[in-house]
């Protein structure tokens, strides 16, 4: 079965530090999406994708957050000057439309810790 | 401002018995609403809902739609330890755009 794939599983950095988040989306999907889920806490939308461009971000994806499509098959989510508040687990998603009714198919997340 | 709301926050149940969990929403045009599981890790996908009370199965997992009273119910019958978890329900509008409730935490013990 098709899935989503993320590296690296788990990461720990320094604050201050950059990091890059990777992901691998479903071949035939065009729409792509970060969430995030601090411990404990909801999954938050933080950005989505489509034809090499942000179709949409929310509130906490601020100019710390950049994402990126730089060839065919990853998508990245780069961190910018980590916080400790960034601790949280990302995960990527994808989907083959983004109107109507859709379904996202997520990764198994990378989580990301900030000391 | 959307709202995505599920009860309880969290159940404690023994194996055999039936759970039923509640997602009532608020949403913007609203499209469609979906219900995850979410174990360990990423959360998988269990059902789709677009029409109202139209019933959608899968195996011990049922779940059923009101568009007029803007909820959700997600049913497990004869509960297993494998169905411990948090159950996730997300509305999504005719964007596209997914709003994740809080979830529900599921603990079934032997």
């Amino acid at each position: 079965e098709p899935e989503v794939t993320q590296t690296p599983s788990h990461q720990v950095t320094q604050m201050g530090q950059e990091v890059i988040l990777r992901c691998v989306p479903i071949s035939n999907h065009l729409y792509f999406y970060w969430y995030r889920q601090i411990l404990g806490q909801k999954v938050e939308f933080l950005v989505s994708f489509y034809n090499n461009e942000i179709s949409e971000k929310s509130e906490i994806f601020d100019d710390q957050f950049s994402v990126e499509r730089p060839d065919g098959s990853n998508f990245t989510l780069k961190i910018r000057s980590t916080k400790l508040e960034d601790s949280a687990m990302y995960f990527c998603a994808s989907s083959e439309t983004s109107r109507g009714a859709n379904v996202l198919t997520f990764g198994a997340g990378s989580r990301l810790t900030v000391l | 401002e959307d709202k995505v709301v599920q009860s309880p926050l969290s159940l404690v149940v023994h194996e055999g018995d039936t759970v039923t969990l509640n997602c009532s929403y608020e949403v913007t045009n609203f499209r469609s609403l979906l219900w995850y599981k979410q174990e360990k890790k990423a959360p998988t996908f269990l059902f789709m809902l677009t029409s109202s009370g139209i019933e959608k199965k899968s195996g011990r997992l049922s779940s059923i739609l009101d568009k007029k009273e803007l909820f959700s119910i997600l049913n497990i019958t004869a509960t297993q330890t494998g169905d411990s978890a948090v159950y996730l329900c997300a509305p999504t509008d005719s964007w596209g755009k997914f709003q994740f409730g809080a979830g529900t935490q599921v603990v079934v013990t032997p």
